[in-house]
C-alpha cells in the first residue's frame, strides 16, 4: 500500500512562492506518474499537473506559467512550486498517484495540506 | 476548455438507488472515473475506466458512460455512502478535467 505525505508551509504571503513536497513510501516513484491536485475551501477539485519524468509532464493551462513540478528520485519525493501566489491559491493541496492505461485516474492520495495565502 | 457538469445535490432513501450524472461534450469518447470524498478526508477512487471498481469498493457502486453522459449508480444506498462525489474525465489533449461535484444525502 503506497503512502503519500504532503509537507510544506501552511501560510504563504501574497506574491511569494509556494513550495510543497510529497514523500512517497513503499515503492519507487520512478515507476509511476504523480500529480498535484488542489481543492479550495468548500469547493471542487482542481487539477494542477502531473509528472512522470522531466520530459513527460503536463500542467493545467490556467496555472502553467506559474508552475513547476519536479521529481527527486533519491528521496522518493515529488515537489510543487507555484510562483506569485494570490488569495485564489488558498487551498488544500493533494499529491496523488496517477495511473494511465484505461484512461487516467488517481488511485492513491495523500492526506492533503492546507495552504493559506495571506499577509 | 472542457467542462463536466454535475448536479449539486442528490438525495436518496436508505436501500434505494442513487444515480449521479456527469455531462460533457462527447463524454462517451473519453474514459471517466469517480471519486468519493467524505468531510475532512481525501478523495477515494470508486470507479475507473468508466465501469471498473478498484479492489475494496463495494459492488453497489457501478458506472456507465455513453453519449454525453456518465452515470455513477449506487444501488442499495447506505448511510456510509453520504459524501461528495466527483467525476473526472481523461483525454490525451486535455488530460484531466473534474466535475464540480455532487453532494449525496442519504435520508
Amino acid at each position: 500500500q503506497v503512502l503519500l505525505q504532503e509537507s510544506g508551509p501552511g501560510l504563504v504571503k501574497p506574491s511569494d512562492t509556494l513550495s510543497l513536497t510529497c514523500t512517497v513510501s513503499d515503492g519507487s516513484i520512478s515507476d509511476y506518474y504523480w500529480s498535484w491536485i488542489r481543492q479550495s475551501p468548500g469547493k471542487g477539485l482542481e487539477y494542477i499537473g502531473y509528472i512522470y519524468t522531466t520530459e513527460t509532464s503536463n500542467y493545467n493551462p490556467s496555472l502553467k506559467s506559474r508552475l513547476t513540478i519536479s521529481l527527486d528520485t533519491s528521496k522518493n519525493q515529488i515537489s510543487l512550486t507555484v510562483t506569485s501566489v494570490t488569495a485564489a491559491d488558498t487551498a488544500v493541496y493533494y499529491c496523488a498517484r496517477l495511473r494511465v492505461g484505461v484512461g487516467g485516474y488517481f488511485d492513491s492520495w495523500g492526506q492533503g495540506t492546507l495552504v493559506t495565502v495571506s499577509a | 476548455s472542457y467542462e463536466l457538469i454535475q448536479p449539486p445535490s442528490v438525495s436518496v432513501s436508505p436501500g434505494q438507488t442513487a444515480s449521479i450524472t456527469c455531462s460533457g461534450d462527447k463524454l462517451g469518447e473519453k474514459y471517466v472515473c469517480w471519486y468519493q470524498q467524505k468531510p475532512g478526508q481525501s478523495p477515494v477512487l470508486v470507479i475507473y475506466g468508466d465501469n471498473s471498481r478498484p479492489s475494496g469498493i463495494p459492488e453497489r457502486f457501478a458506472g456507465s458512460n455513453s453519449g454525453n453522459t456518465a452515470i455513477l449508480t449506487i444501488t442499495g444506498a447506505q448511510a456510509s455512502d453520504e459524501a461528495d462525489y466527483f467525476c473526472q474525465a481523461w483525454d490525451s489533449s486535455a488530460p484531466v478535467t473534474f466535475g464540480g461535484g455532487t453532494k449525496v444525502t442519504v435520508l
